[in-house]
């Protein structure tokens, strides 16, 4: 267990519908980045929060939006969905100045 | 924009010879490049990292270079073991805590 949890481990959806993915940070890590990974891109960089605010983004559609609350959990909406949404989708957490990424286990998403 | 890039896609060692994996980097401000390793199921792992003010580290049978004239730096494992079988990525970012670029993967394959 790395610390970061992710829910729900599975989802399948059909197209055109909206989802919400769930990340849960190690404690103490105020940084969280969400990351899509499919077969042939690798691990592409979507978005990251640090402390509630965005700091950084990355590749992601303007169908996908995140979030962190002020209990440092973060969430990645994805609406209009396309049978190329289909991935994983990881989140990991960092303490703003310890050591790199700690990944969660991923939500694997597949669009019907 | 930043790009890294990873050779080869796969690769195939007998157990208990080296494998050496490499990247390039395109961002010359760069300056930490850690590496993951992924295995089936699971989100990618922090095994080893480096800092630009360091040209190599090594951790048991793991061990980077970095050369950061060239904006190159490898993976090497020695004495691989059939649990080195896993995707392998290398990363690069401007600081530790900075959002983290991927390159696409290396499945490594040990041979028994």
């Amino acid at each position: 267990d790395s610390g970061v949890t992710q829910t729900p481990k599975h989802l399948i959806t059909a197209t055109g519908q909206r989802v919400t993915l769930r990340c849960s940070p190690r404690s103490g890590d105020l940084s969280v980045y969400w990351y899509q990974q499919s077969l042939d891109q690798g691990l592409q960089f979507l978005i990251q929060y640090y402390n509630g605010e965005e700091r950084a983004k990355g590749n992601i559609l303007e169908r996908f939006s995140a979030q962190q609350f002020p209990d440092l959990h973060s969430e990645l909406n994805l609406s209009s969905l396309e049978l190329g949404d289909s991935a994983l989708y990881f989140c990991a957490s960092s303490v703003n100045s310890g050591y790199g990424y700690t990944f969660g286990s991923g939500t694997r998403l597949t669009v019907v | 924009g930043e790009n890294v890039e990873q050779h080869p896609s796969t690769l195939s060692v007998q157990e208990g010879d080296s494998a050496v994996i490499k990247c390039t980097y395109s961002d010359s401000a760069s300056n930490y490049f850690p590496w993951y390793k992924q295995e089936l199921g699971k989100g990618p792992q922090l095994i080893i990292d480096i800092r630009s003010n360091v040209g190599e580290k090594k951790d048991q049978r793991i061990a980077v270079t970095l050369n950061k004239t060239a904006k190159h730096f490898s993976l090497h494992i020695t004495e691989t073991q059939p649990e080195d079988s896993a995707v392998y990525f290398c990363a690069a970012s401007k600081r530790r805590d900075d959002k983290i670029i991927f390159g696409k993967g290396t499945r490594l394959h040990i041979l028994p």
